[in-house]
């Protein structure tokens, strides 16, 4: 099982609709959570650290549930701009490496 | 200058051929990483340092791929007697904690071998 799980997609949203990305975990005692951004042929970017508690930046809303090793993005209002790959990045037991998923494309139209 | 900044951006190699990919970090960042990234797939560790220590390399897929970081500074991914399932783009990230905190990556390499 891979340590860290995504939903390939491609999800395909109209402008202004609200999408959804899951992510599943294997490594209960990963103590980090993050959602990067990458976009076609540049290098990941950080969008949103994930807290215990939900947090949210903008129109983005990151969720973790720890006892089912499961991490969300909600994506609200959606923009031509947020089309791009998103990673669930965790980090190893020991600290030493952010594991990334292979991440879920979004596709926005107008 | 102000990110992570990796040379150079294109290497073609033969294969059979070693090939040296350089990595400078943001000043005073403690932690450096590599990782591999093959398309369509997401990022996939190679090795981390800690300053000048190598404190992980579980991620090197063979011993064809070594990686340094002489003064805890600037570092160097090598890659002897490539073969065609090395290309990739090969990122590099750091971050000024030791863990847990924001992984600013480079550009990347994309080597391809022939």
């Amino acid at each position: 099982r891979k340590e860290v799980e995504q939903d390939p997609g491609p999800f395909n949203v109209p402008e202004g609709a609200t999408v959804a990305f899951n992510c599943t975990y294997s490594n209960s005692a990963s103590q980090s959570f993050f959602w990067y951004r990458q976009d076609c042929r540049k290098e990941p970017k950080l969008l949103m650290s994930v807290y215990s508690s939900g947090n949210e930046d903008g129109r983005f809303t990151a969720q973790l549930n720890r006892a089912s090793q499961y991490i969300s993005l909600l994506i609200r209002d959606s923009k031509l701009s947020d089309s791009a790959t998103y990673l669930c990045v965790v980090n190893n037991q020991a600290g030493t490496a952010l594991i990334f998923g292979k991440g879920t494309t979004l596709s926005v139209s107008s | 200058g102000a990110g992570v900044s990796q040379s150079p951006r294109y290497k073609v190699a033969k294969r059979g051929q070693d090939v040296a990919l350089r990595c400078d970090p943001i000043s005073g960042h403690v932690s450096l990483f590599w990782y591999q990234q093959a398309l369509g797939q997401g990022p996939e560790f190679l090795t981390y340092f800690q300053n000048e220590a190598q404190l992980d390399k579980s991620g090197l897929p063979s011993d064809r791929f070594f990686a340094e970081r002489p003064e805890g500074s600037v570092s160097t991914l090598k890659i002897q007697r490539t073969q065609q399932e090395d290309s990739a783009v090969y990122l590099c990230a750091s971050s000024q904690g030791q863990r847990n905190t924001e992984a600013f990556f480079g550009q990347g390499t994309r080597l391809t071998v022939v």
